[in-house]
């Protein structure tokens, strides 16, 4: 049973320090999400991944948050310095597009989301 | 900028009644929408993806329509259980690998 696990679960840090969320994907998908997901703004789309390569970073906010691929079985979130306002939970999901980008004239692309990490900074 | 709204909020119905959940967004250029379920502490679970081309999926006791003219989607759930309890969100991708997803409705079925 594939699935996207996510580390850590649950992560509790004091203002200013970093942070280090870990996704493996479902083997074999080549398109990795990274979601915020609050109350007030529900869910929120950070980063997304094609083969390794950032496709739109534009919901991340750039000078505290960085997200990387070192290979495909890892994507990373990280946050430095975190601060209150970054409590939520961070969603990873992964999803298969076929390279080229279509199938039928219309790409693929169901997502299948981890578990989260849930994420209180003091 | 595309926004996705889903209505109603919360919606509270006794087990084996039929019912729909709206999502309407509001540039219809888009090129698919996505019905996800998620359960209290966790992920989201995909149920049906709709393509642009496409007016509905159908999945078991799911049924996912589209009409992107009017910018509307609607799950219908048949025979509701118990089980179906949950927050149900629609996401649309647009044609610039860009997702927007709605609040979400949750759904109480009472046994």
């Amino acid at each position: 049973d594939a699935r996207v696990t996510q580390t850590p679960r649950h992560k509790v840090t004091e203002m200013g320090q970093e942070v280090t969320m870990r996704c493996q994907p479902i083997l074999g998908h080549n398109t990795v999400f990274w979601y915020r997901q609050t109350m007030m703004q529900g869910l929120e789309l950070l980063a997304y991944f094609r083969n390794r390569a950032p496709l739109d970073d534009s919901g991340m906010p750039k000078d505290r948050f960085s997200a990387e691929m070192p290979d495909a079985t890892l994507a990373t979130l990280k946050i430095q310095p975190s601060e209150p306002r970054d409590s939520a939970v961070y969603f990873c999901a992964s999803g298969l597009t076929p390279d080229g980008g279509r199938v039928g004239g219309k790409q693929q692309e169901t997502q299948y989301f981890g578990p989260g990490t849930r994420l209180l900074v003091l | 900028k595309q926004e996705v709204t889903q209505i109603p909020a919360a919606l509270s119905v006794p087990e084996g009644e039929n019912l729909v959940l709206n999502c309407s967004f509001t540039d219809s250029a888009i090129y698919n929408l996505q019905w996800f379920r998620q359960d209290p502490g966790k992920g989201l679970t995909s149920l049906l993806l709709i393509q642009s081309s496409q007016r509905e999926q159908t999945s078991g006791r799911l049924n996912a329509s589209l009409d992107k003219s009017s910018g509307r989607s609607t799950l219908y759930i048949a025979a509701s259980q118990p089980g179906d309890s949950a927050t149900y969100l629609c996401a649309v991708k647009d044609n610039f690998n860009k997702f927007y997803f709605g609040s979400g409705t949750k759904l109480n079925v009472k046994p």
